[in-house]
């Protein structure tokens, strides 16, 4: 089966430090990964995706996720968290199946970010 | 803006009646997605459809049904509704069905069934 799961529902960083975000995936084939970002009140956004061009790929208001196939992960990460950061994070898995693109979201995890 | 619009951005029903949820995916776009999100469920998926055809079910209730249409607008319809119902319910779209594709949301309805 495809999924994906995020570890750590809740995350809190103060502002300026490393924030991570985890996400592991169980795939048998090098899967498309995504990470999507849904601020208060509004709909999800890509921050960035996997296709196998890179393993580390950059996304959107200064976020990345690498790629490790060793260990079925594809974790986020910014070196310095921002307060307009603070949202919430959806790691997601995308396959083709005999019924279509099916894409699999985590659970997501929720940043804080302390002033 | 990602292009996929949804209407109502939200609304108030009582139990037991119906409604519909509409979504106009991006230009250029096939596929259509419907999600709902609770804060007790998370996102889950309820049903795609690809140029008109359904593809792929998921959670989705028998008291709930979807259909997407010639010029590829796609609309939700909930019926008997009960208290759980209340979410937040998006559509997405993507060009088409392959894999790999970026799926683009929409803002979501939030419909409160009281």
């Amino acid at each position: 089966a495809q999924s994906v799961t995020q570890l750590g529902s809740h995350v809190s960083v103060s502002e300026g430090a490393l924030v991570l975000l985890r996400c592991n995936y169980s795939s048998s084939v090098p899967p498309y990964l995504f990470w999507y970002v849904q601020y208060p009140n509004q709909g999800l956004q890509l921050l960035l995706k996997y296709t196998s061009a890179a393993t580390l790929v950059k996304g959107i208001n200064g976020f990345e996720a690498e790629f490790k196939k060793s260990e079925t992960s594809f974790h986020l990460t910014k070196p310095s968290a921002h307060m307009s950061d603070a949202a919430e994070y959806f790691c997601a898995v995308s396959r083709l199946t005999n019924t279509g693109n099916q894409f699999y979201f985590g659970t997501g995890t929720s940043l804080t970010v302390i002033p | 803006d990602s292009g996929v619009t949804q209407t109502p951005k939200h609304l108030i029903t009582a139990t037991g009646q119906r409604v519909t949820l509409r979504c106009s995916p991006r230009s250029g776009d096939l596929s259509v997605y419907w999600y709902q999100q609770s804060l007790d469920q998370g996102l889950q998926f309820l049903i795609q459809y690809y140029n008109g055809e359904e593809r792929a079910k998921g959670n989705i209730l028998e008291r709930f049904s979807a259909q997407q249409f010639p010029d590829l607008h796609s609309e939700l319809n909930l019926s008997s509704l009960e208290l759980g119902d209340s979410a937040l319910y998006f559509c997405a779209s993507s060009v088409d069905s392959f894999s790999g594709n970026t799926i683009y949301f929409g803002e979501g309805s939030w419909l409160t069934v009281v």
